[in-house]
């Protein structure tokens, strides 16, 4: 079965620093990867997705993900954090073409 | 225009009470999605409309009723619930694909209140 594995359940980062947030995937065929962003109390934003193509995928807000299959990872990042970053980040796989399985999520925290 | 609206924002019941949520899109999605979510979790999908058909129940409770009158509008119907029942329930959207990865689009949810 399919899974998804966030490591950190909480990562804090100073404004204007760089982030990365980890996301390794446990799927037997070709996955379809996707990075949602939730503002606490408000529904889920897509950031980006990987389907096929080039593995460096590049999204909304200043974020890129890149796709590393040898690694099984699909790692979020940004070159430089807003304070209106912080929220909870879910990578998430796609099996049966429309059926989700979310990470546990991870809670970031930007300080000043 | 990615949109996925749901009302009310926020509803409070009784164990007694009847109610429900109302997701619409005007994507030409053709499947939607209920989910839910409790504090510090990820969403548990619930159930799954595809061309207004049910396609998948996730084993939920039948005090949890769901309806798709048109392809634009998905209800979920609430009867005698439990407290535990608490949460946020976001509904989706999605092409509805079936041979190709298909995208799911959220809206920003109903907090439920269960008193």
């Amino acid at each position: 079965a399919q899974s998804v594995t966030q490591p950190d359940i909480h990562i804090t980062v100073s404004e204007g620093a760089s982030l990365e947030l980890r996301c390794n995937y446990s799927y037997g065929a070709t996955p379809y990867l996707f990075w949602y962003v939730q503002s606490p109390g408000q529904g889920l934003q897509l950031l980006l997705k990987y389907f096929s193509g080039d593995t460096l995928v590049q999204g909304i807000k200043g974020f890129e993900a890149e796709f590393k299959r040898s690694q099984s990872s699909f790692n979020l990042r940004k070159p430089s954090v807003h304070w209106s970053d912080a929220a909870e980040y879910f990578c998430a796989v796609v099996s049966g073409y429309s059926t989700l399985t979310f990470g546990k999520g991870t809670m970031l925290l930007v300080s000043p | 225009d990615t949109e996925v609206t749901q009302t009310p924002k926020h509803l409070v019941m009784g164990m007694t009470n009847k109610k429900s949520l109302k997701c619409e899109q005007h994507m030409g999605h053709r499947a939607m999605y209920w989910y839910k979510q409790k504090a510090k979790k990820p969403p548990e999908l619930m159930f799954v409309y595809s061309y207004e058909k049910l396609s998948i129940n996730e084993s939920v409770p039948s005090r949890f009723s769901p309806e798709c009158p048109n392809s634009s509008l998905l209800n979920l119907h609430l009867h005698a619930l439990q407290p535990e029942d608490s949460a946020l329930y976001l509904c989706a959207s999605s092409q509805g694909r079936t041979s190709s990865p298909d995208t799911q689009y959220f809206g920003p949810g109903t907090r439920l209140t269960v008193l």
